[in-house]
């Protein structure tokens, strides 16, 4: 199984700021993706960051609010820009490996917006 | 949507009990995957199933799958104070290359 450290594990933001949260994976994996959890809710995806080319969004979202980068095969980031109280969540970074049907996620980063 | 249901929301049992918790879906899969989230933190994976088997087992974890009906359960047996979590299934849709998560069940296994 694939090992996934993010950082930072969580922060407090001011509103209007943004946080750029980051994703290292421990092997080379195909697919690599973040979620979102909002309070006491389920996992939504955001979006699948490709390497070398544009993250594909998921309806609901879009670059100029999560911009996301993947330079490499092992590491990603998200920003969450512009915060407002509404972007308070854990969000998830996941991995998938070539070949692979399970799924392996981050150990999440906790976002509270002030 | 493509997001499942799950049910019960919560389930509070005491310890050495069996729990079972249910998730139904909305297309059709390559395969379903339950994961466990402790006190909101990272998810962790329990078990896959493909969708041409219909029963799997890994220690304590049962899982079913019923294609005809697009639902899955999983059963923990003898449960500990420490399977206190939330339990999510996700599918993995034909054509998707993502996992689509159910609504979740809190478990409280009571010692």
């Amino acid at each position: 199984s694939a090992v996934i450290s993010q950082k930072p594990s969580r922060d407090i933001c001011q509103r209007g700021t943004s946080l750029t949260i980051q994703c290292q994976v421990d092997s080379q994996v195909t697919m690599m993706f973040w979620y979102r959890q909002q309070p006491g809710q389920s996992l939504t995806l955001i979006a699948t960051a490709n390497q070398g080319s544009e993250a594909t969004y998921e309806s609901g979202f879009v670059i100029d609010k999560f911009p996301i980068s993947r330079p490499n095969l092992t590491f990603s980031t998200l920003t969450v820009s512009n915060m407002s109280p509404e972007d308070s969540s854990i969000y998830l970074c996941s991995v998938r490996g070539y070949y692979q049907e399970t799924q392996y996620f981050g150990p999440g980063t906790r976002l509270l917006v002030l | 949507s493509q997001q499942g249901e799950e049910d019960p929301q919560a389930l509070s049992i005491q310890e050495g009990e069996n729990a079972t918790m249910n998730c139904s879906y909305k297309t059709s899969i390559n395969n379903l995957q339950w994961y466990r989230q402790n006190s909101g933190r990272g998810l962790v994976h329990l078990i896959l199933i493909r969708s041409n088997e219909r029963e799997k087992h890994s220690g304590r974890l049962r899982v079913t799958l019923d294609t005809s009906k697009k639902s899955s359960s999983l059963l923990i047996t003898a449960s500990r104070a420490a399977d206190t979590a939330s339990y999510f299934c996700a599918t993995d849709g034909t054509g998707a290359n993502n996992l689509f998560f159910g609504t979740g069940t809190r478990l409280t296994v009571i010692p």
